[in-house]
C-alpha cells in the first residue's frame, strides 16, 4: 500500500528551528514529486512547494521562498521541510502529498501540527 | 500567481440533492485542474484530476467539467458523507494555487 507517514506534532518557541518529515512507503520514492501544503487554523489549503526526489529539483511558492527549505533524503525515502527561525505565524497543519498520473496530489500524509508559541 | 475564486463559499443542501461548485481562474489553465474534498480533522482527498478524470475509488456521483478559466464540480444525489469542504487547484503554473474552499453543509 502506498503511504506517506509524517512526523509527530511539534510545539516550539519563536526563533527556534524545526525540521518535520514525510516518509514514503509502498512505491518507487524517487519517481514522484512530493509536495508540502500548509493549512493555518480554520483556513484553506496553501501550496508551499514540491521536490523531485531523484534529482532534488525543488519549486517554491513565493509566499514561503526564503522562509522554509524543502529537502529529501532518497536513501531513506524521506522528504522534509525545515525552518531556521520559527514565527508564531508558522502555526499550522502541514501536509505532505505525492503526485500521481498528474501533478495533482494523489496521496496525502496524515499531517503534522506545528504550534509556535 | 494564478488566482482561483470558488463560488459559493458556503452551500447548504439536503441528502439526495445535486449540487455544483464553480471555480474561476484568473488566467487560462487548460485542463490542468483538480478538485479535493476535506472533512474536519482529516487530510484532503483527491476527487478529480485533469479537470474531469475521476480518481480511483471515488464514487461516480462526483464529476468534473470545464476548461480554460471556468471549472465545475458536480455532486449528484448527495450522501451524508459528502458534507465537507471542497477545494479546486490549478496545475499549469507554479505555484499550484488552491481556491479558498467551498463548505457544503446540511440544510
Amino acid at each position: 500500500e502506498v503511504q506517506l507517514a509524517q512526523s509527530g506534532a511539534e510545539v516550539k518557541k519563536p526563533g527556534e528551528s524545526l525540521k518535520i518529515s514525510c516518509k514514503g512507503t509502498g512505491y518507487s520514492f524517487s519517481s514522484y514529486w512530493i509536495g508540502w501544503v500548509r493549512q493555518m487554523p480554520g483556513k484553506g489549503l496553501e501550496w508551499m512547494g514540491v521536490i523531485y526526489p531523484d534529482d532534488s529539483d525543488t519549486r517554491y511558492s513565493p509566499s514561503v521562498q526564503g522562509q522554509v527549505t524543502i529537502s529529501v533524503d532518497k536513501s531513506i525515502n524521506t522528504a522534509y521541510v525545515q525552518w531556521s527561525s520559527l514565527k508564531a505565524s508558522d502555526t499550522a497543519m502541514y501536509y505532505c502529498a505525492r503526485t500521481g498520473v498528474s501533478d495533482s496530489f494523489h496521496i496525502w500524509g496524515q499531517g503534522t501540527m506545528v504550534t509556535v508559541s | 500567481d494564478i488566482q482561483l475564486t470558488q463560488s459559493p463559499p458556503l452551500l447548504s443542501a439536503s441528502v439526495g440533492d445535486t449540487v455544483t461548485i464553480t471555480c474561476r481562474a484568473s488566467q487560462a489553465v487548460s485542463k490542468y485542474f483538480a478538485w479535493y474534498q476535506q472533512t474536519p480533522g482529516e487530510a484532503p482527498k483527491l476527487l478529480i484530476y485533469a479537470a474531469y478524470s475521476l480518481q480511483s475509488g471515488v464514487p461516480s456521483r462526483f464529476s468534473g467539467g470545464g476548461s480554460g478559466t471556468e471549472f465545475t464540480l458536480t455532486i449528484s444525489t448527495l450522501q451524508p458523507e459528502d458534507f465537507a469542504t471542497y477545494y479546486c487547484q490549478q496545475l499549469i503554473t507554479y505555484p499550484y494555487t488552491f481556491g479558498q474552499g467551498t463548505k457544503l453543509e446540511i440544510k
